[in-house]
């Protein structure tokens, strides 16, 4: 069965460093989104992603953070300038896109990058 | 603004009780309720969904979930629990495509 996949699964960084996760999302699929989950706290949307732009974004993705689909199959999020608050597991999803739109779909959720910044 | 309210922190129950996990939501329209599980160090698996129709919902695993408009509830319900089911659960509400989360419960089974 397709399944959308992350790397990598544990990435740590310092304190204002860049990183970049990575996502491929299942093939056919023409939604993308990214979420995020600080330990012991809700599962939060950041962002989506339809026909090559951000289609819907939270509070919370602000400049720090950008997204690309920078080939066919990749799928990623940039933080420019981490921060310790920025630590957290970050899931990737995607959706098929056949339902009408976004709205209906069912979100297929990767196995999460845990991001530590120290 | 949609949100999502999941009452229960932490629940336990004996393997082999029944279970229901409460959702309550809170959406201007016609809402897109998801039930998703996460076992630990594990993403997100959807066990069920609703968007219109039969507003009792089968997922996978033998959990089903019932949509009642009145009292904007989405419970989850097993008949019977497994050690296995042990995890948390999310239930989330989607919109145009940015879900909402509930908190999630923590299930534990009990022997």
């Amino acid at each position: 069965e397709p399944e959308v996949t992350q790397t990598p699964s544990h990435q740590v960084t310092q304190m204002g460093q860049e990183v970049i996760l990575r996502c491929v999302p299942i093939s056919n699929h023409l939604y993308f989104y990214w979420y995020r989950q600080i330990l012991g706290q809700k599962v939060e949307f950041l962002v989506s992603f339809y026909n090559n732009e951000i289609s819907e974004k939270s509070e919370i993705f602000d400049d720090q953070f950008s997204v690309e689909r920078p080939d066919g199959s990749n799928f990623t999020l940039k933080i420019r300038s981490t921060k310790l608050e920025d630590s957290a597991m970050y899931f990737c999803a995607s959706s098929p896109g056949t339902s009408g739109g976004a709205r209906t779909d069912t979100q297929y959720f990767g196995p999460g990058t845990r991001l530590t910044v120290l | 603004a949609q949100s999502v309210t999941q009452p229960d922190i932490h629940i336990t129950v004996s393997e082999g009780a029944s279970l229901e996990l409460r959702c309550n939501y809170s959406y201007g329209a016609t809402p897109y309720l998801f039930w998703y599980v996460q076992s630990p160090g594990q993403g997100l698996q959807l066990l069920l969904k609703y968007f219109s129709g039969d507003t009792l919902v089968q997922g996978i695993k033998g959990f089903e979930a019932e949509f009642k408009r009145s009292q904007s509830s989405f419970n989850l319900r097993k008949p019977s629990v497994h050690w296995s089911d042990a995890a948390e659960y999310f239930c989330a509400v989607g919109a145009y495509g940015d879900m909402r989360f509930g908190a999630g419960t923590r299930l534990t089974v009990k022997p």
